[in-house]
């Protein structure tokens, strides 16, 4: 049962740098989701993707893009990295219903110098 | 006014206490509500859903109050694994989640 996977775990990146993360899930979800978490500030939504095709802007989109590959996947980029990009990055999932919780991926620690 | 507020704490409490925590949110046409878990350096994890009518799952007792628009949860006979943050998650009909920053609670021994 892997339920939300995210990879990599850990990164170190040079500011200007660029890197995609990734995410999949293997519960059927039709939604996905990217969170940033930074002490003191509690999760806050960068992007989500209600269904396969299509995506929308959360809370702090600026400086990242993202790409809903297909069902099971949902990435992550930072084309430019910036020092305030420094985070834990969250994927998640849910099922569609207003009911159904999201599920968490264990996180990608990103640092940029 | 945050949407979903909670009270930072830290909660200290020593092992088999009863411990409870509250959270208000600021809007009523919220319709789904969840208490998470999470651990230091870990992710969120759902610990329960909260229904109208209130629920439990052991030592956990949620309820929820939709006329003060507040949510509440109860541990019982607390253990040194209940130390974690606890999350309050709203979510209105049709928007996305939305979460609380979080209660930290330290059961100590």
């Amino acid at each position: 049962n892997a339920g939300v996977t995210q990879t990599p775990k850990f990164q170190v990146l040079k500011t200007g740098q660029s890197m995609t993360l990734q995410c999949a899930q293997d519960m059927n979800h039709n939604s996905m989701y990217w969170y940033r978490q930074d002490p003191g500030m509690g999760l806050r939504l960068i992007y989500y993707s209600a269904s396969e095709g299509t995506t929308d802007k959360g809370e702090v989109p600026n400086g990242y893009n993202v790409s809903r590959l297909n069902k099971r996947e949902f990435s992550l980029r930072l084309e430019s990295a910036a020092p305030s990009q420094t985070s834990v990055y969250f994927c998640a999932s849910s099922s569609t219903g207003t009911e159904q919780p999201q599920h968490f991926g264990d996180g990608t620690r990103l640092s940029i110098l | 006014r945050k949407e979903v507020e909670q009270d930072p704490g830290p909660f200290n409490v020593p092992e088999g206490a009863t411990v409870a925590f509250n959270c208000t949110y600021s809007n009523s046409a919220s319709q789904s509500f969840f208490w998470y878990r999470q651990d230091c350096r870990k992710e969120p994890k759902l610990l329960m859903s909260v229904y109208s009518s209130g629920n439990e799952d052991g030592r956990f007792t949620a309820q929820l109050n939709r006329a003060s628009q507040y949510i509440s949860l109860l541990i019982r006979d607390s253990k040194l694994s209940d130390s974690a943050t606890y999350l309050c998650v709203v979510r209105p009909q049709g928007q996305n989640f939305v979460f609380g920053p979080g209660t930290r609670l330290s059961v100590l021994p």
